[in-house]
């Protein structure tokens, strides 16, 4: 089983609407919680951090579940530039650091 | 700044051949990383140095792969002799610590086939 899982998609959305992603991970002992997006052929960038409270940046909400071991990021009014691959990651802090990305999930928004 | 510099970004060798890709790290970030992306696998952290040295090479798939960190501004990732398994997108990232929320900065990466 792998540590962090994603649904691949692709997610078909058109714009405006409203879409959520999920990411389990297995290792409850993780600390550290974070969405990168990833456009095609491009490297991953950092979207936002998940914190415990959860944290909001103007379309984009994300949620950490540490209960249920997962985490959640939220689009509203999803736009056209909105079509990428978001990645969740999750690492362990002290000792060896090992930060671990899920597979990605497809985003695409059409017209 | 520049952000992370990857060379080549490019290269296409065949079986067998010695592959050398290069990093330079952003200026002041103390960790640096290799990860490969697959669509099989995903992105797959390799090794990862701190203060040039290397911490954890536990994702490093075998003994053809190996990597140098001889000063803090340069890095190279070394496959010999190459498989055409080892087609991929090797990406390269710096960040100033790992003991925080800290983001982890991407080179444009060297996208490798192997024929």
């Amino acid at each position: 089983r792998k540590e962090v899982e994603q649904d691949p998609g692709p997610f078909n959305v058109p714009e405006g609407a409203t879409v959520a992603f999920n990411c389990t991970y297995s290792n409850s002992a993780s600390q550290s919680f974070f969405w990168y997006r990833q456009d095609c052929r491009k490297e991953p960038k950092l979207l936002m951090s998940v914190y415990s409270s959860g944290n909001e940046d103007g379309r984009f909400t994300a949620q950490l579940n540490r209960a249920s071991q997962y985490i959640s990021l939220l689009i509203r009014d999803s736009k056209l530039s909105d079509s990428a691959t978001y990645l969740c990651v999750v690492t362990q802090e002290g000792g060896s650091y090992i930060p671990t990305f899920g597979r990605g999930t497809s985003l695409i928004v059409h017209p | 700044d520049a952000g992370v510099i990857q060379s080549p970004r490019h290269e296409v060798t065949e079986m067998g051949q010695e592959v050398t890709l290069r990093c330079k790290p952003i200026s002041g970030h103390d960790y640096l990383f290799w990860y490969r992306q697959t669509m099989m696998r995903g992105l797959e952290l390799l090794i990862y140095f701190n203060n040039n040295v290397p911490i954890d090479d536990s994702g490093m798939p075998e003994d053809r792969f190996s990597a140098k960190m001889p000063n803090a501004s340069f890095s190279t990732l070394k496959i010999q002799p190459s498989e055409p398994r080892d087609s991929a997108v090797y990406f390269c990232a710096s960040t100033t610590t790992v003991y925080t929320y800290n983001e982890q900065f991407f080179g444009p990466g060297t996208r490798l086939t192997v024929l």
